[in-house]
């Protein structure tokens, strides 16, 4: 079956870059979607890559795909504490709007 | 951008009551609504697609008789959980396809609920 994997934790300092991975399973999947999501509270749509892009930038996101991997990646440059949360990933389940979540990866940025 | 909201936020409810939870696309109309639950420090596992003006559909293991669905009009799901029991304590959370470009769609803000 379908299957999203994340590392559980990140700890960056504030000004660095973070990179978050993630891989997935279902190859018919057309969009990966980046969210995010803080204490509480329920998920921001980050970014999302459609399956024939290698890289989307939007400000300081970047998000590089490989397909042939099946390995999705998010950059955030000049990481701030306004970044820490849990970041999930997510592939669309056959191409429809259904999606299936990675395990999230908690990102803690120090000052 | 559009919105989606839920309500209540938090719900605390006795062992064997009855909980309903209300999904709303706000600035658009969604014929499609999924709901999630998380479970503390986890991911979240789809249970359900709301579908207006017919049957929803049910994730593997998720009990309909468990878990009611009603999606009445085209801004409105309702997930009730019937003869709720500590183990039903989550946080619940819809989400709407926008049906605009790129397929996204736009999560709720989440129902934590907690059955004593």
């Amino acid at each position: 079956g379908e299957d999203v994997e994340q590392s559980l934790f990140l700890s960056v300092r504030e000004g660095d870059s973070s990179v978050i991975n993630c891989t997935y399973t279902d190859s018919s999947s057309t969009y990966l979607y980046w969210y995010k999501q803080e204490p509480g509270a329920g998920l921001q749509l980050l970014t999302y890559i459609f399956s024939n892009m290698d890289m989307k930038q939007d400000q300081r996101l970047t998000v590089l795909l490989n397909k042939k991997d099946k390995h999705l990646s998010l950059r955030i440059a000049d990481t701030q504490t306004g970044d820490s949360a849990i970041y999930f990933c997510a592939e669309s389940i056959r191409s429809s709007y259904k999606l299936i979540f990675g395990s999230g990866t908690r990102l803690l940025v120090r000052p | 951008g559009a919105v989606v909201s839920q309500h209540p936020s938090r719900v605390i409810c006795k062992s064997g009551t009855s909980v309903k939870i209300e999904c709303r696309s706000l600035d658009f109309q969604a014929t499609t609504m999924f709901w999630y639950r998380q479970f503390p420090k986890k991911s979240l596992m789809l249970m359900a697609t709301s579908n207006e003006g017919s049957k929803a559909t049910y994730e593997q293991g998720v009990e309909k008789d468990k878990f009611l669905i009603n999606h009445a009009s085209l801004t409105l799901s309702t997930l009730t959980v019937t003869s709720a029991h500590p183990e039903d304590s989550s946080f619940y959370i819809c989400s709407a396809p926008t049906g605009g470009g790129g397929d996204t769609q736009y999560f709720g803000p989440g129902t934590r609920l907690t059955v004593l």
